[in-house]
């Protein structure tokens, strides 16, 4: 079946340890999302690829970076984890036209995986 | 900016019942998707409907529809005959159609659905 995979599903790191999240997927899809949720919140945005296109939220630390090596995985780098990181991070794909003018139709809903749990210690 | 606003934080139902779970959103646009998506205790988010701005009738996935009222901003969820499958925390989430946006979503806080045996 196609699907959102990532790895690992739960992460332990230490505080100031760099901490790679993988995802994958077998959609084909050009967008690959990375979100922050934390207990009990909405899921939290902080960057996309819209192919090999980065695009960073104005309000991402710049302790997280990522990376997009080919159209079916994407990396989340954690450079410096805080106590404040600790979450879970969801990795989620679409499938979204070109975005110039009037090109942007469809519901192009996204796809999740499951979510790697990073714990800080 | 478009705002997503889910007022309920938690609710409960008995299982077989019916509830509906309310979502406001704030938007100058007139062109635009919203949805809901179900995130079940420690599993992953799935889609359980989708609406489309245009689209006057309401869509129904189910035991899940949506009553959407474009001229109140309002797009409310109705789960009809609960199952304890149903438990799970609830967003509503909006995507404008215009260019540039690239899928990405607008969330609201959530709504966490419990459901009594």
């Amino acid at each position: 079946d196609a699907m959102v995979i990532q790895n690992p599903r739960y992460q332990v790191t230490q505080f100031g340890k760099p901490v790679t999240l993988s995802c994958s997927q077998t959609l084909n899809h050009n967008v690959m999302y990375w979100y922050q949720q934390k207990s009990s919140q909405a899921p939290k945005l902080l960057f996309h690829y819209y192919d090999k296109d980065f695009n960073n939220e104005a309000d991402t630390p710049d302790n997280f970076q990522s990376r997009r090596p080919n159209t079916s995985f994407c990396f989340l780098d954690i450079r410096s984890p805080g106590l404040g990181d600790a979450a879970m991070y969801l990795c989620a794909t679409s499938r979204v036209g070109a975005h110039t003018s009037g090109s942007n139709k469809g519901p192009y809903e996204q796809y999740f995986g499951p979510g790697t749990r990073l714990t800080v210690t | 900016a478009q705002t997503v606003t889910q007022s309920q934080p938690e609710m409960s139902v008995q299982e077989a019942e019916t509830v509906t779970l309310s979502c406001t959103y704030d938007t100058s646009e007139s062109d635009y998707y919203l949805f809901w998506y179900k995130q079940p205790p420690s599993r992953q988010m799935i889609l359980v409907i989708r609406q489309e701005a245009y689209k006057q009738q309401n869509a129904t996935e189910n035991r899940f529809s949506v009553n959407f009222q474009k001229a109140a901003k309002s797009f409310s969820l109705k789960i009809s005959d609960s199952q304890l499958g149903d438990a799970a925390m609830y967003f509503c989430a909006y995507r404008t159609n215009y260019g540039g946006s690239q899928g990405n979503l607008i969330f609201g806080k959530g709504t966490k659905l419990s459901v009594k045996p």
